[in-house]
């Protein structure tokens, strides 16, 4: 167990419809990334809150949005679902400190499909 | 921009072999590299790291050195388990502007048969 949290753990929904994926970093850690992990794209960054503050973007589509909350918990918010966005969602954090050298830690994942 | 390219998958081995799993990388600054494990639905977990070249990780039995000339991570093991079946990832780590950017191969996944 990595003490990173993810809810749903399974998510099934239509195209066009909106979801929200719920992240909680282990105790202590201020940042959270989001990542993509399908079979065609394999595992793709997506975005990085630090603080409440968004760090870092990778290939995150304008349809996802996500934001950390004063509690440190993050949202990733998928709307106008279409079927390629089924995939595994990983959520994970790192302590804030060791910069590049820094080990991420991983939740369970959710796993939404798009029917 | 930079990228991880490892050896493709499936690979599998009867217990008690030798592994070693290619992965080279390009980057335009100095990257730290890791090697993360995936094992049947879970989450990603650190398998070894290493932070500059010529640094060895280790873990597990598992070992892999950074080679900046020729650009490679290859991860090894001198005798696999069944309990090593998973999917391994290599990646290396980008600091840009204050932060960390993970980027990953696409995985090979590893069966080991008793």
């Amino acid at each position: 167990d990595s003490g990173v949290t993810q809810t749903p753990k399974h998510l099934i929904t239509a195209t066009g419809q909106r979801v929200t994926l719920r992240c909680s970093p282990r105790s202590g850690d201020l940042s959270v990334y989001w990542y993509q992990q399908s079979l065609d794209q394999g595992l793709q960054f997506l975005i990085q809150y630090y603080n409440g503050e968004e760090r870092a973007k990778g290939n995150i589509l304008e349809r996802f949005s996500a934001q950390q909350f004063p509690d440190l918990h993050s949202e990733l918010n998928l709307s106008s679902l279409e079927l390629g966005d089924s995939a595994l969602y990983f959520c994970a954090s790192s302590p804030p400190t060791g910069g590049p050298y820094n080990e991420q830690f991983f939740g369970p994942g959710t796993r939404l499909t798009v029917l | 921009g930079d990228s991880v390219t490892q050896m493709e998958g499936p690979v599998t081995l009867s217990e008690e072999a030798f592994l070693t799993i290619n992965c080279t990388y390009t980057a335009t600054g100095y990257p730290s590299l890791f090697w993360y494990v995936q094992y049947p639905g879970e989450g990603l977990q650190l398998l070894l790291k290493a932070t500059k070249a010529d640094d060895k990780g280790s873990n597990k039995g598992f070992e892999a050195t950074y080679r900046k000339e020729t650009t490679s991570f290859h991860l090894e093991k001198g005798s696999v388990q069944v309990s090593d079946s998973a999917v391994y990832f290599c990646a290396l780590s980008d600091w840009i502007q204050g932060a960390q950017k993970l980027v990953f191969g696409q995985g090979t996944r590893l069966t080991i048969n008793p």
